[in-house]
């Protein structure tokens, strides 16, 4: 069974303050690794697709990079805004439709 | 740009009853997917569909779910007789190629709530 982890599972931040967290997943059969930024009451947005070993993305203040070889990915979010506060899901496709297995997410609050 | 959508947004029912959750995914995409989130629980894979058939399912889809695309545009969730345990927030998500590397695009769901 393939098996998603994140965390924290929570975090609050000041604004201003940069931030990172943490997705593991099985480093065997890696085709890719996706980010998703979900907020309240909004469907979750595609952030990032990463597939090549030490790949790092960006996207204005907030990026990613991938260990593939060891199974994890970092996001940063660099001077974290109120308008950041969401829950960051990151998922890994597998099986025979690539369907997406989810991490627990972690739920990032900003206060102004 | 062009999104997923999803009705109704809230759905209550009492159990034993058939629900339907409407979906339309994005119109060039060919591979659609119903997702569920139970609150506090990882959001979970429930089926995946292309070519009017389903393609994968999970173990949490058992005969009480039916998805169906009756007319080229909606994609529909059909629970026979719900039971509490489906009180979930539900999510259709579509994509236009299979690859591991094409994100998914979600709807905003549909909260049911089974009292």
């Amino acid at each position: 069974i393939l098996n998603v982890e994140q965390s924290p599972q929570s975090l609050h931040v000041q604004e201003g303050d940069s931030t990172n967290f943490t997705c593991s997943f099985p480093s065997s059969n890696f085709y890719a690794l996706h980010w998703y930024r979900w907020e309240t009451a909004k469907s979750p947005e595609a952030l990032f697709v990463m597939t090549l070993n030490g790949d790092e993305k960006k996207k204005g203040r907030i990026s990613a990079t991938l260990n593939t070889k060891e199974g994890y990915s970092y996001l940063y979010i660099k001077g974290s805004q109120p308008e950041d506060s969401a829950t960051y899901l990151c998922a890994f496709p597998g099986g025979a439709t690539n369907k997406l297995i989810f991490g627990t997410g972690t739920l990032l609050a900003v206060q102004p | 740009e062009p999104e997923v959508t999803q009705t109704p947004s809230h759905q209550v029912t009492q159990m034993g009853q058939e629900v339907i959750l409407r979906c339309v995914p994005i119109s060039n995409h060919l591979y659609f997917y119903w997702y569920r989130q139970i609150l506090g629980q990882k959001v979970e894979f429930l089926v995946s569909f292309y070519n009017n058939e389903i393609s994968e399912k999970s173990e949490i889809f058992d005969d009480q779910f039916s998805v169906e695309r009756p007319d080229g545009s909606n994609f529909t969730l059909k629970i026979r007789s719900t039971k509490l345990e489906d009180s979930a927030m539900y999510f259709c998500a579509s994509k236009a190629v299979r690859s591991a590397n094409s994100p998914l695009h979600f709807g905003n769901g549909t909260r049911l709530t089974v009292t």
